[in-house]
């Protein structure tokens, strides 16, 4: 059974670093194809993939935020953390993990849907 | 980036009504479109992946179907649990993965 689950604070003052952690059962992050996102979801933007960690440890970030972002893993505590520098205000919002295993349905391109979400958590940047 | 639009952005329907939801983007993807449900405090949950495939699970009433540009979500007889906020997403380029803006499902 997969499960994920984020933790981390429920608030954070502007301009301090956020922190958030991904614990995850059911998969490894070493076997080929697995894949941890997080994913965001603000009043203003609804859902927005923030980055991603490949069991190959490749990394990808969304660009806007490629400056503030870094993700890291811990394959044998099956967590995956998330910090965010310089937060603001905006940032408000819930964070998802969530699990892609990439495919090739096709010559074109690879799957990167999200088949297993944490349930998300509430983080207030405020003074 | 890969814009998906959703339309509409609200919809009132009835328990039993057939329900179509519509995905644009703003650039062909071919097939790579994924739907997802959410439920006030809860995680989107996938409902169909590769445009028209469902994960084991998912009920029968609902598919999905499009190519290129332009999707569709269907839900054939809507039922009590489907009042929700379902979203597309593209895949095609897998930087930045996108959604579209949400279609809330409401009486």
């Amino acid at each position: 059974q997969v499960t994920l689950r984020e933790s981390g604070p429920a608030v954070v003052k502007p301009t301090q670093t956020l922190t958030l952690t991904c614990t995850f059962s059911g998969f490894s992050l070493t076997t080929g194809g697995m894949c941890v996102s997080w994913i965001r979801q603000t009043p203003g933007k609804a859902l927005e993939w923030l980055a991603r960690i490949d069991w190959d440890e490749d990394i990808w970030y969304t660009t806007p935020l490629q400056t503030r972002l870094t993700l890291s893993k811990d394959t044998s505590r099956n967590q995956v953390v998330l910090t965010m520098t310089n937060m603001d205000p905006a940032d408000t919002g819930t964070y998802y993990c969530a699990r892609i295993i990439r495919m090739r349905h096709t010559t074109e391109y690879f799957s990167y849907y999200f088949d297993y979400w944490g349930p998300g958590t509430l983080v207030t940047v405020s003074s | 980036d890969i814009q998906m639009t959703q339309s509409p952005s609200t919809l009132s329907a009835s328990v039993g009504d057939r329900v179509t939801i519509t995905c644009r983007a703003s650039q062909s993807i071919s097939r790579g479109l994924a739907w997802y449900q959410q439920t006030p405090g809860k995680a989107p949950k996938l409902l169909i992946y590769e445009a028209s495939t469902l994960p084991i699970g998912v009920p029968s009433r609902f598919s999905g179907s499009g190519s290129g540009t332009e999707f569709t979500l269907t839900i054939s007889s809507l039922q009590p649990d489907d009042f929700a906020t379902y979203y597309c997403q593209q895949y095609y380029e897998y930087l930045p993965l996108t959604f579209g803006g949400g279609t809330k499902v409401e009486t």
